[in-house]
């Protein structure tokens, strides 16, 4: 059962494009997180958000939680050949931490 | 480098044949678990342990069995490998109520022909 569903699946753009990835769940979630996967690698966190409407940025990468912890949305700005990769959301639900990975958004920037 | 080992990096079975994934982290973390990841599927946790001498199931259990006798130490094992269980395992990390969230091993690709 795949709690999250992350669209678009695949991303292909131009140095300098902006963008926008969705994590979606029917769920509520008690946090969510963004990781970064690169080949041959494990994935790497990028942001915890844990309350509803919560946005971060870091750098050109903003985040946001929905108001009702269900969904979540990452916007890329001016897109660069260094942030390809496959982004991952993931969300936990109680005190043990397990993560429900989404599906992975792979994108690629080309210069 | 502090983190999280896995060993073997790769790896390539017989049907039947059974192994041990080994995964090593120098955190002091209490938590750790095992994922396996497929294409268009994300990660899928397989066990996990809240502390040593604990395990639990996860979401894709069969087949599978870990043991964590040791803090630093969680061990997977395939007791007779079946070509379902080709795929790219990941060990993680995590400390509760830590806001770093997990750290994970490099992976170990399985292939089981």
């Amino acid at each position: 059962t795949q709690l999250l569903e992350q669209s678009p699946q695949f991303l292909s753009i131009q140095e300098g494009e902006n963008l926008t990835v969705y994590c979606n769940s029917s769920s509520v979630f008690s946090s969510l997180q963004w990781y970064r996967q690169e080949p041959g690698e494990g994935p790497v966190l990028l942001v915890t958000v844990v309350t509803g409407g919560e946005v971060k940025k870091l750098k050109r990468l903003t985040f946001q939680f929905g108001d009702a912890r269900k969904d979540s949305s990452l916007h890329i700005t001016a897109a660069q050949p260094g942030d390809t990769g496959l982004y991952l959301c993931a969300g936990t639900k109680d005190s043990f931490q397990k993560l429900v990975f989404g599906t992975g958004t792979r994108l690629l920037v080309s210069p | 480098n502090a983190g999280v080992t896995q060993t073997p990096k790769f790896r390539v079975l017989k049907t039947g044949q059974s192994m041990t994934l080994l995964c090593a982290q120098d955190m002091n973390h209490e938590y750790m678990y095992w994922y396996r990841q497929d294409p268009g599927m994300g990660l899928r946790l397989i066990h996990y342990s809240v502390g040593e001498g604990t395990t639990a199931k996860g979401e894709v259990p069969d087949g599978y069995n870990v043991s964590r006798l040791k803090k630093q130490n969680f061990l997977l094992g395939l007791e007779s490998a079946a070509p379902s269980q080709t795929s790219v395992y990941f060990c993680a990390s995590s400390y509760p109520g830590s806001p770093y969230g997990y750290t994970f091993g490099s992976g170990t690709r399985l292939t089981v022909v």
